[in-house]
């Protein structure tokens, strides 16, 4: 079955640090792969997009990569802050026209 | 509006009752769709409405659930006879075009409580 794997446990890191958040999926070929912020009580918020043949994408303090062979992608915020403390989606799709799979999420905290 | 509505933003009824949620969409954004959030869990996928076309209902989890979407616009998800694990938060979402490869618009969600 399709999966969409992402550490459950929170990440703690010290502010200034960068913070990496995985994301594994399994008996997937998506077409492209998206990042979410989500805070408490609040709907997800869309970040970034990568897509199946792009290596590498950024955008200010945000890097994201994605190895369809390892079937992975890697979430990168770099000089962290408090204010990034979160819980972080990742979601997939086959194609522009389907509706995305979400990940669990993983709750990142910053610590100043 | 300036972003996705939804309404109420917290419902709380008792088992065996109907209940209507409901999603104001960008203007705009052909696409929407229904999640539901239960405590700690990822996003589960409901029902797709893109345009005329029929929706995707592919993620409703009984037939207790149904959802409408009326001039293309305002989206109302239906529960019916409401049962204990039904309590979650309900997110509703749209995109432009219903090409999510440019992301989806979050309303703040309904959190509904069933007891």
């Amino acid at each position: 079955s399709q999966k969409i794997e992402q550490n459950s446990e929170a990440l703690n890191i010290q502010e200034g640090k960068t913070a990496t958040l995985t994301c594994n999926y399994t008996n997937y070929s998506p077409a492209y792969l998206q990042w979410y912020r989500q805070d408490p009580g609040r709907g997800p918020v869309f970040l970034l997009l990568i897509r199946e043949n792009e290596k590498e994408k950024r955008k200010e303090r945000l890097k994201v990569t994605f190895d369809t062979t390892l079937k992975q992608s890697l979430f990168h915020i770099t000089a962290s802050q408090p204010a990034d403390s979160a819980t972080y989606l990742c979601a997939l799709a086959h194609n522009a026209g389907n509706m995305l799979t979400f990940g669990g999420g993983t709750r990142l905290m910053v610590k100043p | 509006g300036a972003g996705v509505s939804q309404s109420p933003s917290n419902k709380v009824t008792e088992k065996g009752k109907d209940v209507e949620l409901r999603c104001d969409p960008i203007s705009g954004h052909t696409a929407l769709y229904w999640y539901r959030q239960s405590l700690g869990q990822g996003l589960e996928f409901l029902i797709y409405f893109q345009g005329n076309s029929a929706p995707d209902k592919s993620g409703l989890p009984s037939d207790r659930f149904s959802a409408e979407r009326t001039g293309g616009s305002v989206s109302t998800l239906t529960i019916q006879r409401t049962q204990q694990e039904d309590s979650a938060v309900y997110l509703c979402a749209s995109s432009r075009h219903g090409q999510g490869a440019n992301g989806y618009t979050f309303g703040s969600g309904t959190r509904l409580t069933v007891v």
